[in-house]
């Protein structure tokens, strides 16, 4: 009865291949999002959907394209991979529109390029 | 856009003692201030929250405290424990369709 789950919980890749996380929330929320925290600690958004819908896109690099099938489901995908990359990923979801709801996050996905 | 400035970035308190961490945001129209804590491999957790009508508020050992005038926030936290030791992070936002802008976090060390 996992809130939200992403799958893999590790991803251990080399420079220049592709790779996808999938996120899914059994919350009934409406909004999703993927965070990016790196060494540092920093939790920085990256995109957000509501209802399938992109309203929040922040600046990434368009190597990175979310996909978001329905609302219970957000995918990352990630075109060559770069060693900056290395990071933990974060899904997240919340009522409504979300900016101003409690948001539930995944347990992560470590990623490391090498 | 919004940015949030937290300090310390770390802290160390002998359990038992209190632990207070500061936040400053930029954007006046921020209305929704919560506080996530992260231990260590973990996801971070809501563990209270503020809104812009309201300037105190406490749950059990863990209060957060707004003055909307200065544009800061707090977190305190009473009695602590060695479970209180974790990554704190404060956050805002302006409204409904805005983003939550966090901190750069606190490394909360309890000591026993």
């Amino acid at each position: 009865d996992t809130a939200v789950s992403q799958t893999p919980k590790y991803l251990v890749t080399q420079m220049g291949n592709d790779k996808s996380i999938k996120c899914e929330q059994n919350l009934g929320h409406d909004t999703m999002y993927w965070y990016k925290q790196d060494s540092k600690k920093f939790l920085k958004i990256m995109f957000s959907y509501n209802n399938k819908e992109l309203i929040i896109n922040e600046t990434v690099p368009n190597r990175f394209s979310p996909k978001s099938p329905d609302k219970a489901h957000l995918n990352l995908h990630i075109n060559s991979l770069e060693l900056g990359d290395s990071a933990v990923y974060f899904c997240a979801s919340s009522q409504g529109t979300g900016g101003n709801n409690e948001q539930f996050f995944g347990p992560g996905t470590r990623l490391t390029v090498l | 856009g919004e940015n949030v400035e937290q300090h310390p970035s770390t802290l160390s308190v002998q359990e038992g003692d209190s632990a207070v961490i500061k936040c400053t945001y930029s954007d006046s129209a921020s209305n929704y201030f919560p506080w996530y804590k992260q231990e260590l491999g973990k996801r971070p957790q809501l563990i209270i929250d503020i809104r812009s009508n309201v300037g105190e508020k406490k749950d059990q050992r863990i209060a957060v405290t707004l003055n909307k005038t200065a544009k800061h926030f707090s977190l305190h936290i009473t009695e602590t424990q060695p479970e209180d030791s974790a990554v704190y992070f404060c956050a805002a936002s302006r409204n409904s369709w805005g983003k939550l802008q966090f901190g750069a976090g606190t490394q909360v060390v309890v000591t026993p």
